[in-house]
């Protein structure tokens, strides 16, 4: 089944606060995670990354918080614009060997109102 | 440099027929993977090729196979459709460095109907 999975299929927020948007996993032999973003008619975008041997990276308006603890990890926007609003996915790299191979979650739709 | 290139778009098959989609991955990038997307199942592994071999390979049916050609560029063919084929497949390319922590990128895909 599905180890990597997402708590909330949609995420409504309003243009200018923060989102958060959350991914467990359940392989605790993952060592690298990524974030990607699918806007409509595209396929995923490159966000953020991190590697497990940290705990939060930063981009801009963009932070990545990784929970070995408990197998979470988190997205944060800050500042939400419209130009936000897609789906969002966190994915695995399981360490096969193979790096190209990730394993994604289902999904959370991030909708920004005005 | 361009990205990654997926024709065609769009494609209308019926059940039993077989399809052939294209991947022109990004220039450099020797690694080429495959993944299916649907509403239910979200995105999932379907194959990886490298020097035009195979390296990885998803669950999914042998009627799902694959090719890379010297050039990286790589076609993906499903035969004998059905409807549960019906999926966005997308391709992504890589540099393929040999690091754990190389990032995927992306085409926009290929919208597959099975009717």
């Amino acid at each position: 089944g599905e180890s990597v999975g997402l708590h909330l299929p949609t995420l409504s927020v309003q243009e200018g606060d923060n989102s958060i948007i959350n991914c467990a996993y359940s392989n605790s032999a993952s060592d690298y995670f990524i974030w990607y973003k699918q806007e409509s008619g595209k396929g995923p975008q490159f966000i953020i990354d991190i590697r497990s041997n940290m705990d939060k990276r930063q981009g801009q308006r963009v932070t990545v918080l990784l929970n070995k603890t408990v197998k979470h990890l988190s997205l944060q926007i800050a500042a939400t614009q419209p130009g936000d609003s897609a789906v969002y996915f966190c994915a695995e790299n399981r360490n096969t060997g193979t790096a190209s191979k990730l394993t994604f979650g289902t999904g959370t739709r991030l909708q920004v109102t005005l | 440099k361009a990205g990654v290139t997926q024709t065609p778009r769009y494609l209308i098959k019926t059940r039993g027929q077989q399809v052939t989609l294209s991947c022109s991955p990004i220039s450099g990038h020797r690694s080429v993977s495959w993944y299916q997307q649907t509403p239910g199942q979200g995105l999932q592994f379907l194959f990886e090729y490298f020097s035009e071999t195979q390296r990885n390979k998803g669950n999914f049916p042998g009627r799902f196979s694959g090719r890379q050609f010297s050039n990286s560029r790589s076609e993906m063919n499903v035969s004998t459709l059905e409807l549960g084929d019906s999926a966005l497949y997308l391709c992504a390319s890589s540099p393929w460095t040999g690091a754990t922590n190389e990032k995927l990128f992306f085409g926009s895909g290929t919208q597959l109907s099975v009717l």
